[in-house]
């Protein structure tokens, strides 16, 4: 089955850690995306991928990097100067870069930082 | 500044009556308009959108949506809730100023509860 797998499902680290989440897709995507989820707040733009080699920051990028490297991957590393970093991530992709792709979205990493 | 809004942190509803989700969007231009469905500790699912043509929008699961320009609604409706659509629902709309690529804009989230 074609999907999206965003792995580990849980993620603990020490604060001053950097961090990263793995996102991999066989839906032949060109387009991948994360998320940031926290209560109350909706979903929130780190970074998006139109193609392989090239990625553009979202609403929210500062303390994050991405690589696009292979069109099925993209990674996303917290780093320790993200200053409230517990949330829960979401990696999604979609067919293409024009508007009105559905997004499909893999199942989270839940990363908590103490 | 284009935003979307869903007024309702939560709805509750019996199983078997019907269901409103609510969502007002403020974009400049034509919306493209979406919903999706969220089960806990899970991703999203994409249920249905709306780009043009026919303000009813028939989508996933039993789901439609209707649009209403006049409005700036786009209200999620299913005609008799199950205790299976309980989770958390998520209306969102194309960031036009995002350069034509599929930047959305989610609101905050509607958490509904159906009761048996």
């Amino acid at each position: 089955d074609g999907g999206i797998t965003q792995s580990p499902k849980y993620l603990f680290r020490k604060e001053g850690q950097n961090v990263t989440l793995s996102c991999e897709q066989n839906l032949n995507h060109d387009a991948m995306y994360w998320y940031r989820q926290d209560p109350g707040q909706g979903l929130r733009l780190i970074y998006y991928s139109q193609i392989v080699n090239d990625f553009q920051k979202g609403d929210i990028a500062e303390g994050y990097s991405v690589s696009r490297e292979k069109k099925e991957s993209f990674p996303l590393t917290v780093t320790s100067a993200q200053k409230n970093p517990t949330a829960f991530y979401l990696c999604a992709s979609s067919i293409g870069f024009e508007s009105g792709s559905p997004l499909h979205f893999g199942n989270g990493t839940r990363l908590t930082v103490t | 500044a284009q935003s979307v809004a869903q007024p309702e942190d939560q709805v509750n509803v019996a199983e078997g009556n019907p269901l409103t989700v609510k969502c007002t969007y403020s974009v400049s231009g034509n919306p493209y308009l979406f919903w999706y469905v969220q089960y806990p500790n899970r991703g999203l699912q994409f249920l249905l959108k709306y780009i043009t043509g026919d303000n009813l929008v028939k989508g996933s699961y039993g789901f439609e949506a209707e649009f209403n320009k006049s409005q700036t609604s786009f209200h999620l409706k299913k005609p008799s809730a199950l205790v299976s659509d309980s989770a958390l629902y998520f209306c969102a709309v194309r960031d036009l100023l995002g350069g034509g690529y599929n930047k959305l804009i989610f609101g905050a989230g509607t958490r509904l509860a159906v009761h048996p």
